[in-house]
């Protein structure tokens, strides 16, 4: 079945450091591939989104590329800010043999980042 | 922009009770998905309803049950509840006639606790 792997945390950076968090999946078909931020006590928010290969999806200084080839979405961020530390969720949308677009979920990745 | 509304937003309940998780997605959203999501855990799919049907499962417990009504809220029913039934239920609403197929706009989630 179709599956999503990230990166295992926490990650804890400098402010103003790069950061990359890799996410890698496995799917039947064609899929929509986001990337979901969740603050402490808080709900899932849309960070970035693509729907096909090549597709790079941005959002507040944090980009991710559809990598078909290599069947990866990693995050990415030049300089991260103490207002970034939360847990970054990789999630695909596949229709697949169900019909329906329920995600599947990473792990979740925890990035703390240091003043 | 209406957002996806769930209520209560904290519930907490003594085990072997019955509690009901209510969502109301966005306006002209037809398809509405539950997760669960536990402590440090990534959030599962439980079920979803397009147009009122049942579209797909996951893994609920034959102890939920839910539906979504004639104006598109859907409710999710929980009973015999168990310690392990804590955790945060999200709701999400999507539209099959978008253009950007796929795409799930999440609530605020329900944090239940169970004592």
């Amino acid at each position: 079945g179709d599956s999503v792997t990230q990166m295992e945390g926490p990650v804890t950076l400098s402010e103003e450091a790069f950061l990359t968090i890799n996410c890698t999946y496995t799917a039947t078909g064609y899929p929509s591939l986001f990337w979901y931020v969740q603050y402490p006590g808080e709900g899932l928010q849309l960070l970035l989104k693509a729907t096909k290969a090549d597709d790079k999806g941005s959002n507040k200084g944090f980009e991710a590329t559809y990598r078909k080839e290599t069947t990866s979405f990693h995050l990415e961020k030049g300089s991260v800010q103490v207002s970034d530390s939360a847990v970054y969720f990789c999630a695909l949308s596949d229709p697949g043999t169900s019909g329906t677009y329920k995600y599947i979920f990473g792990t979740g990745t925890r990035l703390k980042v240091l003043a | 922009a209406a957002g996806v509304i769930q209520s209560p937003r904290h519930l907490i309940k003594e085990k072997r009770e019955t509690a009901t998780l209510k969502c109301y997605p966005i306006p002209r959203h037809d398809t509405v998905y539950w997760y669960q999501q536990g402590p440090g855990q990534d959030p599962q799919f439980l079920i979803s309803f397009y147009e009122k049907m049942q579209s797909d499962k996951g893994s609920i417990p034959d102890r939920f049950s839910a539906q979504q009504f004639s104006d598109y809220h859907s409710e999710l029913n929980m009973s015999s509840l168990e310690l392990g039934d804590s955790a945060l239920y999200f709701c999400a609403s999507s539209s099959e006639r978008e253009v950007f197929v796929g795409e799930q706009f999440f609530g605020p989630g329900t944090r239940l606790t169970v004592l």
